[in-house]
């Protein structure tokens, strides 16, 4: 079966740090690799796709890298705006799998 | 303006067949290359892919639960439709649904639901 594993699963940083989030696949793929932020309460909302490219509106501290099974995102500066958990996705075909999730909190 | 919206039963016995319905508007399922996911998210845990239908009407399903799982398209009313069969309580979740855009042009999953919490009890 395929899986996205990601780590940490959680983590807790201070506001300016910089947080970087992994996401290793079982198999290699396209660069149909997304994340997306979730807040409590509420439906998860796309913050990168195509592995780099930023969706429209989303703060340009967030980044993403990253290729074959390997991929990352990166806060370069954290907000108390940025509490949240953070997912990442493979797209381009079925199974489109979830990564497990990074709980991220402000220490 | 691009919308889904779930809807379905709250509360769901053991054993039942759930029925879920995406209505979405502001896209066409059969003429903009636009397919539709269902994922859940059990209270306090991850999401989890439950199944995919592409534009085209071919369906994809998460391997695990590929057997009690069937989604379908309705294009002239808009919706999206999802049975999962022999619920169980672990079944219990919130459902969202979402649409991504096929192909290169594709931004993801870039618009969803606000999600239905169903309940699966005696």
């Amino acid at each position: 079966d395929f899986q996205m594993t990601q780590s940490p699963s959680s983590l807790s940083a201070s506001v300016g740090d910089r947080v970087t989030i992994t996401c290793r696949a079982s198999q290699g793929f396209s660069n149909a690799l997304a994340w997306y932020q979730q807040k409590e309460g509420k439906a998860p909302e796309v913050l990168i796709y195509a592995t780099s490219t930023l969706q429209s509106g989303v703060p340009s501290r967030f980044s993403g890298s990253g290729s074959g099974t390997d991929f990352t995102l990166t806060i370069t500066s954290l907000q108390p705006e940025d509490v949240a958990t953070y997912y990442c996705q493979k797209y381009d075909d079925g199974p489109l799998t979830f990564g497990g999730g990074t709980k991220v909190e402000i220490k | 303006q691009v919308t889904l919206k779930e809807s379905g039963p709250v509360l769901v016995k053991p054993t039942e067949t759930l029925t879920l319905t995406c209505s979405v508007s502001g896209f066409s399922l059969n003429n903009d290359r636009m397919g539709v996911s269902w994922i859940r998210q059990p209270p306090g845990k991850a999401l989890e892919w439950l199944a995919h239908i592409f534009s085209s009407d071919r369906r994809s399903y998460c391997t695990s639960l590929n057997s009690r799982l069937t989604i379908s398209k309705d294009t002239s009313k808009s919706q999206v439709v999802l049975t999962m069969t022999n619920m169980d309580p672990v079944d219990t979740a919130t459902y969202f649904c979402a649409r991504i855009r096929e192909g290169a042009e594709s931004h993801a999953f870039d618009v969803w639901g606000r999600g239905t919490m169903v309940t699966v009890s005696s």
